[in-house]
This record gives C-alpha cells, structure tokens and sequence, in this order.
C-alpha cells in the first residue's frame, strides 16, 4: 500500500541527547514536510524539502536538523539545543504538480522527555 | 503576517445535529485552502478549495471559500459519533508549499 510511514511511535529522550525521527514515502511524491503540534496549538512548520538534496526552514527550525538525500526519505533531527522538545511530530509529502496538490500525512511520532 | 484563525475551538453537538465551522485567513498571494480531519493520529485531507463560490461535497460533509470575505465554511449534517475529531484548516499562501494551520476545533459528537 502506497503511504508515508513515519517511526518509532513514540520516542523518549535524554537531557543532551540528539534523537531521529524517521519519515519515508512510497507516493513517489516531490515535496515533504515536518510540522509539530502542541496540545491546543496548530501543526507549525519546522522544515520542508522540495527536491532531493535541497531544504529550507519553516517557522521554528532552530534545534532541529534534516537532510533529504532520496527522494523517498526526510529524517528529521532534534538536537539537544531544542530545549522544548515534546510535542507530537508529523511528516507529510505532497506532488509538486500539477499545481496545487494536497498534503498527505503519516501518523506521526510522539517525542517525550526522560 | 500570515494568519488562520478557526472558530469555535471546540463545540459538543448530540447525534443528528448539522454542524458549521469556520475559517478565517489573512494571507499574502493566497493558493489554496485545505481541510482535514484528525482522530489522535494522522490529519485526513478532506477538501482542497481554491475558487469562491464552488461548494465542493462529500457525503454529509461540504465546503464552501468566499475569497472575498477571507474565510470558509465546513458544514456536516446529520453528524454521527465518527465525527468526532479535530478539524484543521490551512491555507497555502506564497510561493512556498508549506501550510498555515488554524489551532483547529475540536467537535465531539454525543449520541
């Protein structure tokens, strides 16, 4: 089945300790996307990619990082600079065209502090 | 600065009531405005608008964008308990891809 799978689930993470989320695509999609969302808050965008081996940053990428190497995969990083790290993590993937094209979203990755 | 405010935040309906929420958005070169359902995990696309007027529908759910006024409208009749959920609205505004999302509302649905 076509999707986006995004792993682990759920993730916990140490004081100082650099983690990974996983996001990969089989839609053959171009763009892709990492938002976060907070309890009572919209998704916020932290980074996007239109093509292979080219990102820019969203609204809140400080403390994060991402690197876009296949077209399939946009693993995104949360270092330990980002002091707030809890929150419920989403990666969508969209076609670049024809024009105006919907996200689709993977089932996200809850992200948790030890 | 880009802007999407949804209302109401949240709203508890009985079973068989029709429900309308909302969507306003102040944005630079406006693209498109999306909804989409979300039950605990991924957010659902449900509807793409980008012309005024044209009501797009599907089953007991429709939509409407009035591009003047700035804002659209997420109606659903007859609700049933699967519809409850949060509904999000965003707009792709820009030259980017990226989505501006409203906090959402959350609609619970009692039988």
């Amino acid at each position: 089945d076509g999707g986006i799978t995004q792993s682990p689930k759920y993730l916990f993470r140490k004081e100082g300790q650099n983690v990974t989320l996983s996001c990969e695509q089989n839609l053959n999609h171009d763009a892709m996307y990492w938002y976060r969302q907070d309890p009572g808050q919209g998704l916020r965008l932290i980074y996007y990619s239109q093509i292979v081996n080219d990102f820019q940053k969203g609204d809140i990428a400080e403390g994060y990082s991402v690197s876009r190497e296949k077209k399939e995969s946009f693993p995104l990083t949360v270092t330990s600079a980002q002091k707030n790290p809890t929150a419920f993590y989403l990666c969508a993937s969209s076609l670049n065209t024809p024009y105006n094209q919907p996200q689709h979203f993977g089932d996200g990755t809850r992200l948790s502090i030890l | 600065e880009d802007k999407v405010v949804q209302s109401p935040l949240s709203l508890v309906v009985h079973e068989g009531d029709t429900v309308t929420l909302n969507c306003s958005y102040e944005v630079t070169n406006f693209r498109s405005l999306l909804w989409y359902k979300q039950e605990k995990k991924a957010p659902t696309f449900l509807f793409m608008l980008t012309s005024s007027g044209i009501e797009k529908k599907s089953g007991r759910l429709s939509s409407i964008l009035d591009k003047k006024e700035l804002f659209s409208i997420l109606n659903i009749t007859a609700t049933q308990t699967g519809d409850s959920a949060v509904y999000l609205c965003a707009v792709e505004a820009g030259s980017g891809y990226a989505l501006n999302f409203g906090k959402g509302t959350s609609l619970l649905v009692t039988p």
